[in-house]
């Protein structure tokens, strides 16, 4: 099955710098990327996505990028604000038939003041 | 669009009881909803698959028997954890995919159990 691997576990930034989170997939055949924050006590919400046809996404301050040959996938955020402190989770699928999104191990981003 | 609706929050019951959770899609329909457990500082870990009007498939090591999935309608999934022990005190979460719309699967909000 598919196995997702995350780094690193935690992550300080000061406010308006860069934070990138790495994570890479074993199973060629996942298709679907999505990248999700958690806030303390809450569920995890989308926050960006990709396929496997596309190489990078942008929205606004964040972006994602995909590297299919070497099967790993980058988080960026950029201009770093406190309120963007939470835990990130990366996740892989291969899309359709039932299938089940594998997560990453988490990443606690700390953006300090 | 795509919200799933979560409840409730938190609960806190004694051992021996049983606590049900409901997870609701309020604008799209969702033939299969997913329950994961979550410990502090740990990932997701999903703990079965609940299919409309089919019994869940439930993942290795999950006692079925224990907790108890029912998704009776498209837009209703319940988890029922039956004779709770402190050790089922854990975050509890579902989530749906919104078939078509290419967002993904959204996650409900999550419910802390406490058993005491």
């Amino acid at each position: 099955g598919e196995n997702v691997e995350q780094h690193p576990s935690t992550l300080s930034v000061q406010e308006g710098d860069s934070a990138v989170i790495k994570c890479t997939y074993s199973d060629s055949a996942s298709n679907y990327f999505p990248w999700y924050k958690q806030e303390l006590g809450k569920g995890p919400q989308l926050i960006i996505d990709i396929r496997s046809n596309v190489g990078e996404k942008k929205d606004q301050r964040i972006a994602v990028t995909l590297n299919k040959t070497a099967k790993h996938f980058s988080l960026h955020i950029t201009e770093t604000q406190p309120e963007d402190s939470a835990v990130y989770f990366c996740a892989a699928i291969v899309t359709g038939g039932g299938n089940k999104l594998t997560f990453g191990t988490g990443t606690q981003l700390k953006v300090e003041l | 669009g795509a919200v799933v609706s979560q409840h409730p929050s938190r609960v806190i019951c004694k051992s021996g009881t049983s606590v049900k959770i409901e997870c609701r899609s309020l604008d799209f329909q969702a033939t299969t909803m997913f329950w994961y457990r979550q410990f502090p500082k740990q990932s997701l870990m999903l703990m079965a698959t609940s299919n409309e009007g089919s019994k869940a498939t439930y993942e290795q090591g999950v006692e079925k028997d224990k907790f108890l999935i029912n998704h009776a309608s498209l837009t209703l999934s319940t988890l029922t954890v039956t004779s709770a022990h402190p050790e089922d005190s854990s975050f509890y979460i579902c989530s749906a995919n919104m078939p078509g719309q290419g967002r993904g699967y959204t996650f409900g909000s999550g419910t802390r159990l406490t058993v005491v």
